[in-house]
């Protein structure tokens, strides 16, 4: 167990519909990273929050949106959602600011299917 | 945009044997990480190797990096079905971790 806690598991939904993917990170951590893990693109990082305000920005679409919250929990908003935005959201978080030689503590993932 | 590429991208030994899987880039790393992730679980930290030409053992894996940190490889000797996972490396540098897409090793018992 990690300590990263990512709800829901699993999210059936149909395209141009809106979901959002929440994460807790482990006690003391105060960056969260979302990655988006597909078979063909890998695992592409998408944003980092540090204790509330946006570190580090990559391969995020316009249509996703992030934000971290004062208790340190982060969602990812994901909207007018395609057939090819299939793919295990993963949820991760370090202590530090930079992830460095840092570790990075993954949470399960949520696996989302659109149709 | 920094990119990693592994090599081979799938392998499929039988138990006891070795195997190298190699993590390469163009670009100058400040570490390199190696994470192994099992189905239906998210990447779990193996190594971080810092130095370059820096070898690390844990049990029967050895990491080393290379010389000019722009390069990696994972050595699994007398390979266990345990092994069986998508092993994927990771650069450290002026951005959030990079991931290469993996190598996906399966040992047969």
């Amino acid at each position: 167990d990690s300590g990263v806690t990512q709800t829901p598991k699993h999210l059936i939904t149909a395209t141009g519909q809106r979901v959002t993917l929440r994460c807790s990170p482990r006690s003391g951590d105060l960056s969260v990273y979302w990655y988006q893990q597909s078979l063909d693109q890998g695992l592409q990082f998408l944003i980092q929050y540090y204790n509330g305000e946006e570190r580090a920005k990559g391969n995020i679409l316009e249509r996703f949106s992030a934000q971290q919250f004062p208790d340190l929990h982060s969602e990812l908003n994901l909207s007018s959602l395609e057939l090819g935005d299939s793919a295990l959201y993963f949820c991760a978080s370090s202590v530090g600011g930079t992830s460095g030689t840092g570790e990075l503590f993954f949470g399960e993932g949520s696996r989302l299917t659109v149709l | 945009t920094q990119l990693l590429e592994q090599s081979p991208q799938f392998l499929s030994i039988q138990e006891g044997e070795n195997l190298t899987v190699y993590c390469n880039s163009s670009s100058v790393f400040s570490s390199l990480q190696w994470y192994r992730q099992e189905p239906g679980e998210g990447p779990v930290l193996l190594v971080t190797v810092v130095t370059g030409g820096e070898v690390k053992k844990l049990k029967r894996l050895t990491f080393q990096f290379g010389d000019a940190r722009k390069d990696s490889s994972l050595h699994i000797t007398a390979a266990q079905p345990g092994d069986t996972g998508l092993y994927l490396c990771a650069g450290a540098g002026n951005t959030p971790l990079v991931f290469g897409k993996g190598t996906r090793l399966s040992v047969i018992a």
